[in-house]
């Protein structure tokens, strides 16, 4: 069945350090690759998608290459700013099970420091 | 972006009784909710699929007769845990698909359940 990995956190950063969440997956099929970000008190929100291999996303400086090769769809941002503290979380769709249910992995907590 | 809400944002209850969870989709219409549970430093797991106008989709290991989910309407789906216990308590998580417009899921805010 499906799987999603991702790095565990928390992860506790200084504004302006580089970012880097990995995230791996299983699947079957060719499958769509979220991550979906949680600010406290908020429901979860789309922050950027791949649809196929190769693809890259990217949303408010953050970016993630759907890498097909290593089954891996990293998240990264140059310069990470406080207001980016949140919950991140890496998520897959796979068109063998309707692409609106999502296989999410467990999350990573990020908080960055001024 | 197209919102969700869910209501109460948290409720503790007695061991035993019901609690009834709702979710709305406040600007667009939902022919099809989700609803996940989270635990403590655990993913999103899905529950089940709310299909308005016909029965829930569950997923393999949870108890339909124990939650019970409907979707009377394109706004609207409920999830009530039934003769709740301290096992219930978790963070329950709807979303629901604007599949009229781009198919995104959008999330409601989440609600945590407490069991005495």
């Amino acid at each position: 069945g499906n799987s999603v990995t991702q790095m565990e956190g928390p992860v506790t950063l200084s504004e302006e350090a580089f970012l880097t969440i990995n995230c791996t997956y299983t699947a079957t099929g060719y499958p769509s690759l979220f991550w979906y970000v949680q600010y406290p008190g908020e429901g979860l929100q789309l922050l950027l998608k791949a649809t196929k291999a190769d693809d890259k996303g990217s949303n408010k400086g953050f970016e993630a290459t759907y890498r097909k090769e290593t089954t891996s769809f990293h998240l990264e941002k140059g310069s990470v700013q406080v207001s980016d503290s949140a919950v991140y979380f890496c998520a897959l769709s796979s068109p063998n099970f309707g692409n609106e249910k999502l296989t999410f992995g467990t999350g990573t907590r990020l908080t960055i420091i001024p | 972006g197209a919102v969700v809400s869910q209501h109460p944002s948290w409720v503790i209850c007695k061991s035993g009784t019901s609690v009834k969870i709702e979710c709305r989709s406040l600007d667009f219409q939902a022919t099809t909710m989700f609803w996940y549970r989270q635990f403590p430093k655990q993913s999103l797991m899905l529950m089940a699929t709310s299909n308005e106008g016909s029965k829930a989709t569950y997923e393999q290991g949870v108890e339909k007769d124990k939650f019970l989910i409907n979707h009377a309407s394109l706004t609207l789906s409920t999830l009530t845990v039934t003769s709740a216990h301290p096992e219930d308590s978790s963070f329950y998580i709807c979303s629901a698909g604007d599949s009229a417009n781009t198919g995104e899921l959008f999330f409601g805010e989440g609600s945590r359940l407490t069991v005495l």
